[in-house]
C-alpha cells in the first residue's frame, strides 16, 4: 500500500498561472483533506471532503477549488496563482476506525509562485 | 483556526537526554494527537490520547493530558539524533470535522 500519494513534488508558477495538485489514497478512507503549511503557521485546512461527492471549505479556502473525483482521488486547483499561495501543500486522509483516529499524510507539494 | 500551541518553539538537547514539549489548546476536545515531521517530509502520527485518558505510553513516548488545564505534554525519553524533527500537537473537537494543528516544536538532538 502506498498510503497517500501527491503529485507533483515541486512546482514553480508565475503569478496568474493555474495548476492542479493531485492526491490519491489507497486505504479506502472516506475523508480526505488539503492543508497548507507556512513557516511559523503550522498546518491550516484549505478544503476537506467527508465522503465521495462532498466537499467543504476549511479555514483558508480563498483562491482554491477542489474536486473529489472518486473515493481515491481529491484534487486541489489554483485558478490564478498568487505569491501568497507559495507554500507546502499536504493532502491527508484520516482513519476513522474506532480505536485509531490518525491522519495519514502525503509527502507534500512545494509550490513557489513568482 | 489553530487551536493547539506548542511550547517551546525550539528545543536543543544531547543524545540520551529527555525531551519534553507542551501543548495548550482552547476548546473542549474528543482527543489530542501528536505528530512528527522530519525536514522536507509529511507528518507522521505518533500517538493519540482520548479526552478521558490522563497518560499514555508508546515505546519511548509518554503523553499526558490535563483537560482541566487544556494542556498536554509529550516526553521523549533517551533521545536519539534520529528524533530530530518538528513535533505538532493536533486536537479533534467534539463537533469538529478535522484536526486543528499547533505551530510545532522544533527538536534538535545532537550526538
Amino acid at each position: 500500500n502506498a498510503g497517500v500519494t501527491q503529485t507533483p513534488k515541486f512546482q514553480v508558477l508565475k503569478t496568474g498561472q493555474s495548476m492542479t495538485l493531485q492526491c490519491a489514497q489507497d486505504m479506502n478512507h472516506n475523508s480526505m483533506y488539503w492543508y497548507r503549511q507556512d513557516p511559523g503557521m503550522g498546518l491550516r485546512l484549505i478544503y476537506y471532503s467527508a465522503s465521495e461527492g462532498t466537499t467543504d471549505k476549511g479555514e483558508v479556502p480563498n483562491g482554491y477549488n477542489v474536486s473529489r473525483l472518486n473515493k481515491r482521488e481529491f484534487s486541489l486547483r489554483l485558478e490564478s496563482a498568487a505569491p501568497s499561495q507559495t507554500s507546502v501543500y499536504f493532502c491527508a486522509s484520516p482513519n476513522r476506525d474506532r480505536e485509531r483516529n490518525e491522519q495519514f499524510f502525503g509527502p507534500g507539494t512545494r509550490l513557489t509562485v513568482l | 483556526s489553530q487551536q493547539g500551541e506548542e511550547d517551546p518553539q525550539a528545543l536543543s538537547i544531547q543524545e540520551g537526554e529527555n525531551a519534553t514539549m507542551n501543548c495548550s489548546y482552547k476548546t473542549s476536545i474528543n482527543n489530542l494527537q501528536w505528530y512528527r515531521q522530519n525536514s522536507g517530509r509529511g507528518l507522521v502520527h505518533l500517538i493519540l490520547i482520548r479526552s478521558n485518558e490522563r497518560e499514555k505510553h508508546s515505546g519511548r513516548l509518554r503523553v499526558t493530558l490535563d483537560t482541566s488545564k487544556k494542556s498536554s505534554s509529550l516526553l521523549i525519553t533517551a533521545s536519539r539524533a534520529a528524533d530530530t524533527a518538528s513535533y505538532f500537537c493536533a486536537t479533534f473537537g467534539n463537533s469538529g470535522y478535522a484536526l486543528n494543528f499547533g505551530k510545532g516544536t522544533s527538536l534538535l538532538v545532537t550526538p
